[in-house]
């Protein structure tokens, strides 16, 4: 079957660097997305890769390795407002996402 | 990038009654789909929604209980039939699209802000 997983919560500091895991099992891959959901919002696009390596976009960067089927998004210098969601999803053979349950950042001051 | 707005933003409901989702995209998308989420939990995809053809469901999900319509490239409607407490959770609808400027190279999701539906 088709699986993602990724922590349930993480606990970091304002200011400081955060690394969340995801690690996916999709029928054939086409990508993966990474999206920020703020509490009573909507998930809002952060990133996509499919090829291996690091994509760096400011603040946040997000790593994919093809062959461990494994990504993590990397957030630096972490503000109170980094607070949220993050869902990691997958792209499989048909094109169809297949998402994570989300990790809970929560960022103390 | 598109605006996607929903309506009702939440709404509280009785047992055995219905209610209609509004999604609304200020640009033409060719596709639009319907996700439910309870807390804590994944966005569990209920149906895609085309334009000119029936709504695709996922398994688990049914016409009969989650009807959609889509009757323009801007427009869909899902209601949610005979509603049970267990129908509580945040529907959004989301968009896909390839012409939001993200040089992303395969279409990406977008979503709306999500109803937030209590069933009584």
């Amino acid at each position: 079957g088709q699986n993602i997983d990724q922590p349930t919560e993480m606990t970091a500091t304002e200011g400081a660097i955060v690394q969340i895991n995801c690690t996916y099992q999709t029928s054939g891959f086409n990508g993966l997305f990474w999206y920020q959901q703020h509490a009573g919002e909507a998930p809002t696009f952060l990133s996509y890769n499919v090829l291996d390596g690091l994509e760096e976009k400011g603040r946040f960067s997000s790593f994919l390795s093809r062959s461990k089927g494994y990504s993590y998004l990397l957030l630096k210098e972490l503000q109170m407002k980094d607070s949220a969601s993050y869902l990691c999803a997958g792209l499989d053979s048909n094109y169809q996402l297949i998402w994570g349950a989300g990790t809970k950042l929560i960022i103390k001051p | 990038s598109a605006v996607i707005s929903q309506k009702p933003s939440r709404d509280i409901c009785q047992r055995g009654t219905s209610l209609t989702i509004q999604c609304q995209v200020d640009s033409q998308v060719t596709m639009m789909f319907w996700y439910r989420q309870q807390p804590g939990q994944s966005l569990t995809l209920i149906a895609t929604a085309n334009q000119g053809s029936e709504a695709t469901y996922e398994s688990g999900f049914v016409i009969d209980k989650f009807p959609i319509s889509r009757p323009n490239l801007t427009f869909s409607t899902l209601t949610v039939s005979n509603m049970s407490p267990e129908d509580s959770s945040i529907y959004l609808c989301s968009v896909e699209d390839d012409n939001f400027g993200t040089k992303v190279p395969v279409a990406t999701q977008y979503f709306g802000p999500g109803t937030r539906l209590t069933v009584l």
